[in-house]
């Protein structure tokens, strides 16, 4: 059973558009939600991380959502540009320090 | 660069062979780690170290893989017997766990292919 949902599978977004990606968890011993950027060939790249004692985390034009409640959290990328045309990875951890289980993964492809 | 490091970033074997890859990780990291990810999917976790300790193996982590860390610096992944399902991006990544968060920091990879 995947611990990590996302969606959706691929997403095309106009320049200057928001992206938005969209991930579910069950377990609620989760304590540390990140999100990864992953360009071909590489591996991936922290990109911003959230715990569940705040609600919203923004670093410049990325900016993440948590509601506990509905255990969902998602990215947005504001003012989307080509370069930020690459697969985003939004995963979960529990009891600090332990692995990640991934979600599959998101296509983003910005239109210029 | 001080980033992790893997080496090969590409392994190309014969079904049947030995397989052994390495990671150096951000050097005061203690916590290592290792991710399998396969064509369109997220990476999977297989084990993780803390200093040369292993803590956690995954029950994807057959007999046939075995992983080092000898002296809580670089690790060494061994795959014997390779099979084509083995074919996959290898992901090392390290931490630290004095740092307070749980920020692992990606190597490149090592894209093995099993013929």
């Amino acid at each position: 059973q995947q611990q990590v949902k996302q969606s959706p599978q691929s997403l095309i977004v106009q320049k200057g558009g928001i992206s938005i990606i969209n991930c579910a968890y069950e377990n609620t011993a989760f304590d540390y939600f990140p999100w990864y950027q992953q360009f071909p060939g590489k591996g991936p790249a922290l990109l911003i991380a959230i715990r569940p004692d705040v609600s919203e985390k923004k670093e410049g034009r990325f900016t993440i959502s948590f509601n506990k409640s509905a255990k969902q959290f998602s990215l947005h990328i504001m003012d989307s540009q080509p370069g930020d045309s690459a697969t985003y990875f939004c995963a979960a951890s529990r009891d600090n320090f332990n692995k990640f289980y991934f979600g599959s993964g998101t296509k983003l492809n910005v239109k210029p | 660069d001080t980033g992790v490091s893997q080496d090969p970033r590409h392994k190309i074997t014969k079904r049947g062979q030995n397989v052994t890859f390495r990671c150096d990780p951000i050097s005061e990291h203690n916590r290592l780690y290792w991710y399998r990810q396969t064509l369109g999917q997220g990476p999977e976790f297989l084990t993780y170290f803390q200093n040369e300790a292993q803590l956690e193996k995954s029950r994807l982590l057959s007999d046939r893989f075995s992983a080092e860390r000898p002296k809580g610096s670089f690790s060494t992944l061994e795959i014997q017997r390779t099979e084509q399902g083995d074919s996959a991006m290898y992901l090392c990544a390290s931490s630290s766990t004095s740092g307070g968060y749980n920020e692992q920091f990606f190597g490149p990879g090592t894209r093995l292919t099993v013929l």
